[in-house]
């Protein structure tokens, strides 16, 4: 079965450098959640996009921004690179399910290292 | 808000043994609760879920337990595989269309 795709997998940066990572929800999915997981950390949730709006945010810093494309993918753009922002970074989707969110289906991670 | 803690950082049981990973919520209005395992350097996966108007849930070889009443849920693996060694997060669902996890508990399964 289909599963959600992230990419790159790893990215290493210099501090105050710009990276972009990509998600590729799973067909039909029309919700796409990102998270942040430090070290040793639970996921901590940044922002989620449902039918291309945003439709929530968490603790997202003002450096990051995100969107949802037409195709239903989704890019997290963070600038202004902190060692701090490095950790793991997870997209998942889920189909809306009304007011729940559902179960959410997670992709393998992007590992940012800032330098 | 809602923060979510888990009562044990590290569980270590032996092969064969029962596992019981617990969970405290604090935002009563919580009404959908899932369990995700994390396998180092992978991404959480789906284990079992339950929701409000249930107690009980049962899956293969796991159970989710709830108790709205002290806000405490549980995780119980049967027969304990070297298989399930990994990181156990409860997530909480509060209506804000996205999960809160918590801090996870890692399960060690001695052979």
């Amino acid at each position: 079965a289909a599963g959600v795709i992230q990419s790159p997998r790893h990215l290493i940066k210099e501090k105050r450098e710009t990276a972009t990572l990509k998600c590729y929800p799973i067909p039909r999915h029309d919700t796409v959640y990102w998270y942040q997981q430090g070290p040793g950390q639970d996921p901590q949730f940044l922002i989620s996009f449902y039918e291309k709006m945003q439709s929530d945010k968490g603790s997202i810093p003002d450096r990051f921004s995100a969107q949802q494309f037409s195709d239903y993918h989704s890019e997290l753009n963070m600038s202004s690179l902190e060692l701090g922002d490095s950790a793991l970074y997870f997209c998942a989707s889920s189909p809306w399910t009304g007011r729940n969110t559902g179960e959410l289906f997670f992709g393998e991670g992007s590992r940012l290292t800032v330098l | 808000g809602e923060s979510v803690g888990l009562h044990l950082p590290t569980l270590s049981v032996q092969e064969g043994d029962n596992s019981i990973i617990n969970c405290a919520y604090s935002n009563s209005a919580s009404d959908y609760f899932i369990w995700y395992k994390q396998e180092s350097g992978k991404g959480p996966q789906f284990i079992i879920d339950i929701r409000s108007n249930m107690d009980k849930r049962q899956g293969q070889r796991v159970t989710v337990l709830l108790n709205k009443t002290v806000k405490h849920l549980s995780l119980q693996i049967a027969a304990t595989q070297p298989g399930d060694s990994a990181v156990y997060f409860c997530a909480v669902d509060t209506g804000r269309r996205a999960l809160t996890f918590g801090s996870g508990t890692r399960l060690q399964v001695q052979p």
